[in-house]
């Protein structure tokens, strides 16, 4: 069954926790991208990554990091630098020149 | 400043009403042009627009590309309630010969189908 899956799916991090957030592709796809969306807004790309053990900043990327150390494992660690980290975080996959397809997504709160 | 801007922002119709959804677009190196449909959780892939494919249809919803307007819209025909979700527009450019992945997302379109 291929797809994308993202763990876990409602996370609470306290404040100046550091937490991580997991997302898993068995589509073989090159590409992965993590994307933030608050209410009312469209997605904003956090950080994404073409090929492993590579990866660049998105238009958001401050207050977050990744690593991409195998094709199919693109995690996002939110630290406690990112001053408003509530909000639902998506993960996503595409081959290099098609569309990305989204995993289920984590909603994200700070208590 | 890239920018995608989608319109309008929330529509309210009945069930068998026909729905066009617009989505507009200043960027530069413009490559593709994709439309999804989010309901509770992640967006679900609809339709991808390039240069060589600039009308796409299945089923119920079709996309028409506009390069010389920047501009794209998709169409419902024959609205059920399950079509209720927000639909997003994205725009991905090119970077040398490949593309950047880096889709600029509109703010959605809020789309509520009554019975």
């Amino acid at each position: 069954d291929g797809g994308i899956t993202q763990s876990p799916k409602y996370l609470f991090r306290k404040e100046g926790q550091n937490v991580t957030l997991s997302c898993e592709q068995n589509l073989n796809h090159d590409a992965m991208y993590w994307y933030r969306q608050d209410p009312g807004q469209g997605l904003r790309l956090i950080y994404y990554s073409q090929i492993v053990n590579d990866f660049q900043k998105g238009d958001i990327a401050e207050g977050y990091s990744v690593s991409r150390e195998k094709k199919e494992s693109f995690p996002l660690t939110v630290t406690s630098a990112q001053k408003n980290p509530t909000a639902f975080y998506l993960c996503a996959s595409s081959q290099r020149q098609g569309p990305q397809f989204f995993g289920p997504g984590t909603r994200l709160t700070v208590l | 400043e890239d920018k995608v801007v989608q319109s309008p922002l929330s529509l309210v119709v009945h069930e068998g009403d026909t729905v066009t959804l617009n989505c507009s677009y200043e960027v530069t190196n413009f490559r593709s042009l994709l439309w999804y449909k989010q309901e509770k959780k992640a967006p679900t892939f609809l339709f991808m627009l390039t240069s060589s494919g600039i009308e796409k249809k299945s089923g119920r919803l079709s996309s028409i590309l506009d390069k010389k307007e920047l501009s794209s819209i998709l169409n419902i025909t024959a609205t059920q309630t399950g079509d209720s979700a927000i639909y997003l527009c994205a725009v991905d450019r090119f970077h040398g010969s490949s593309n950047t992945g880096k889709l600029i997302f509109g703010q959605g379109t809020t789309l509520q189908v009554k019975p």
